[in-house]
């Protein structure tokens, strides 16, 4: 039971280039987020997936776009990678909607674009 | 708006001293609160959510409904506390975990 595995671990990119992070999870969770993590801005949410097939934003969704084509795995892309987009990506996972479910994390992936 | 707070940016104390990490909310529900933390090269792990009323790792928070705050305290920090802390309030259905900027605590010896 790997819990969330995230996609690469690091990656550098330059202007205009595109990439996708990969976010599998073998818990059978429904729920699936991804987000970005700044010094002094904390966690934000960018996108997020309640189920297979959908697919909501979050709070900095520009720039972005994802899909959860299967259950177990939540794509985030980046069609046209800008400098602004240099972050911490974190997904993370929940088994319900219930409000006192916690969240399990994936280790990061530390993007850079030049 | 849904807002969390957390004032403190960074807060060092010296092992064996109490410490309090400030986290303040403003929502239109009833929200669950958690507080999450990430040691060094470690992923982000649950460290206590209020609706478990627990003590973990000597850790507590208090819900105040009528200030809207869930302090983090400890009586004596350790040097093993020492780590990035977001505080997360959850509403029911609303299907999003936000965080708190986060305070990054640093216990010195």
């Amino acid at each position: 039971n790997a819990g969330v595995t995230q996609t690469p671990k690091f990656r550098v990119l330059k202007t205009g280039q595109s990439m996708t992070l990969l976010c599998a999870q073998d818990m059978n969770h429904e729920y699936m987020y991804w987000y970005r993590q700044d010094p002094g801005m904390g966690l934000r949410l960018i996108h997020y997936s309640v189920g297979e097939g959908t697919t909501a934003k979050g709070e900095v969704p520009d720039g972005y776009n994802v899909s959860r084509l299967k259950k177990q795995n939540f794509l985030l892309g980046l069609e046209s990678a800008a400098p602004s987009q240099t972050s911490v990506y974190f997904c993370a996972s929940s088994y319900s909607r219930r409000s006192n479910e916690k969240l399990f994390f994936g280790s990061g992936t530390q993007l850079s674009v030049l | 708006a849904q807002r969390v707070t957390q004032p403190e940016k960074l807060l060092s104390v010296f092992k064996g001293a109490p410490v309090e990490l400030k986290c303040n909310y403003s929502y239109s529900g009833s929200p669950e609160l958690f507080w999450y933390v990430q040691y060094s090269r470690q992923r982000l792990q649950l460290l206590l959510r209020h609706i478990s009323r627990e003590s973990i790792k000597g850790f507590t928070a208090d819900l105040n409904k009528g200030e809207t705050s869930f302090h983090l305290k400890k009586p004596f920090a350790q040097e093993e506390d020492s780590a990035m802390y977001y505080c997360a309030p959850i509403v029911y259905n609303f299907n999003k975990f936000y965080f708190g900027s986060g305070t990054k605590l640093n216990v010195k010896p």
